[in-house]
């Protein structure tokens, strides 16, 4: 699977948008980008999933660059509760079986109240 | 409630006294996985499982077996445990289906004397 590049950390104002980015400049055609966040003390959680199209559910936003090298996950609103490391994961969905996640180092995530 | 269970939380045990760590999920997915989480070092697959009867080895098996007899669970058994298998250990479940999302549990803190 291709490699990602996300920044070792940022911070947010409580209740402002977040914007954070993920870089994967040898991203195959078949890679799909998910994106998933672990809270302090406990295991990773999906956040949100996308081939080529913008994707949106009732966590987050995902924006993916034209030529799919690099993507956003957008929290429209960060609360207290969204502090956590976020990794954005590339794996080639359509190799069957291949459910493996590649964790990086991902972003931590700082909220300021 | 969609879940995957671990037990137990946290394990303190000596070098070389064999123990096993539970998994169960109410999903009825295929696939399941064993994860471990070092500082530095990320989460890293240790097992993962395809469906019943069906276990391969992942990046960094060494030292652990797993068995796969009922869908539901997947338990992760150190037969002689070792300092340096002193880590916090993940299990994971999901469909095998494109952008299958991963349900993990709590987590499983480890230590071994």
């Amino acid at each position: 699977d291709a490699k990602t590049t996300q920044p070792n950390s940022m911070e947010s104002n409580e209740e402002e948008p977040v914007h954070l980015p993920c870089n994967h400049s040898t991203i195959s055609g078949t890679d799909y980008i998910h994106w998933y966040r672990q809270l302090p003390s406990q295991g990773p959680e999906y956040v949100i999933h996308g081939l080529t199209s913008n994707v949106n559910n009732r966590m987050a936003s995902l924006a993916i660059a034209e030529d799919r090298k690099s993507s956003t996950l957008i929290l429209h609103r960060a609360t207290l509760r969204d502090a956590a490391v976020y990794y954005c994961i590339l794996r080639d969905d359509l190799i069957f079986g291949n459910e493996k996640l590649t964790f990086g180092t991902g972003t931590r995530l700082t909220i300021i109240p | 409630e969609a879940q995957v269970t671990q037990n137990p939380r946290y394990l303190i045990t000596v070098t070389g006294k064999k123990l096993t760590v539970t998994c169960s999920q109410n999903m009825n997915h295929e696939y399941m996985s064993w994860y471990r989480q070092d500082p530095g070092l990320g989460l890293r697959q240790i097992y993962y499982s395809m469906n019943v009867e069906v276990t391969d080895k992942g990046d960094v098996p060494e030292g652990y077996k797993v068995s796969r007899k009922e869908k539901r669970n997947f338990p992760l058994i150190l037969e002689s445990p070792s300092p340096n298998q002193t880590s916090l250990y993940f299990c994971a479940s999901s469909l095998i289906w494109p952008g299958s999302e991963a349900f993990f549990g709590q987590g499983t803190r480890l230590t071994v004397v």
